[in-house]
């Protein structure tokens, strides 16, 4: 099955700095990379996602790039806020028997804005 | 709004002592997950469903259950809980070929 490694555990940048978090995987048939936040006592949320066809994609602040080649990808956060602190996880999807997209998880990166 | 509610958020409960967790989503999705997260351990998944009466394994399935007999309902079982089932449990919810909405967590204590 697949396996996503992820790295850091741990991040700590200073305000306004930029943040990298960096993720490969085994299954070259994933095809859907979505990035997940998670704040103190909540469920994760999507902040960004691509698709096995791009390259990369930015949406303000943050950005993600794939080599599918190489098989990894990363989540670029620049201009670091406080708010940025949490709890980031990196996924991989791939087909299930049947229909459905199962995601298998990074173990994630514990980051931390200090002012 | 689009929703996946876990209920209870918080249980303690003894060793061998029948429990379910229950999750409901609002967006008719087809696709339901529950994982489980621990420290250094990310999230993995427990059981899925595709459908109405189709559930699978995941990667972590012993010692749970699962049930999908309504398209909005996905309740996690313990049949009988142990004391390495202490974790966070997160129901999610994902349409065909888009993002997966997660619940907000049940932390479960088992003593």
């Amino acid at each position: 099955g697949e396996n996503v490694e992820q790295h850091p555990s741990t991040l700590s940048v200073q305000e306004g700095d930029s943040a990298v978090i960096k993720c490969t995987y085994s299954d070259s048939a994933s095809n859907y990379f979505p990035w997940y936040k998670q704040e103190l006592g909540k469920g994760p949320q999507l902040i960004i996602d691509i698709r096995s066809n791009v390259g990369e994609k930015k949406d303000q602040r943050i950005a993600v790039t794939l080599n599918k080649t190489a098989k990894h990808f990363s989540l670029h956060i620049t201009e670091t806020q406080p708010e940025d602190s949490a709890v980031y996880f990196c996924a991989a999807s791939t087909r299930v028997t049947g229909g459905g997209n199962k995601l298998t998880f990074g173990t994630g990166t514990q980051l931390k804005v200090e002012l | 709004e689009a929703q996946v509610t876990q209920n209870p958020r918080y249980l303690i409960t003894v060793t061998g002592k029948k429990l379910t967790v229950t999750c409901s989503q609002n967006m008719n999705h087809e696709y339901m997950s529950w994982y489980r997260q621990d420290p250094g351990l990310g999230l993995r998944q427990i059981y899925y469903s595709m459908n109405v009466e189709v559930t699978d394994k995941g990667d972590v399935p012993e010692g749970y259950k699962v049930s999908r007999k309504e398209k909005r309902n996905f309740p996690l079982i313990l049949e009988s809980p142990s004391p390495n089932q202490t974790s966070l449990y997160f129901c999610a919810s994902q349409g065909r070929d888009t993002e997966a909405f997660f619940g907000q967590g049940t932390r479960l204590t088992v003593v």
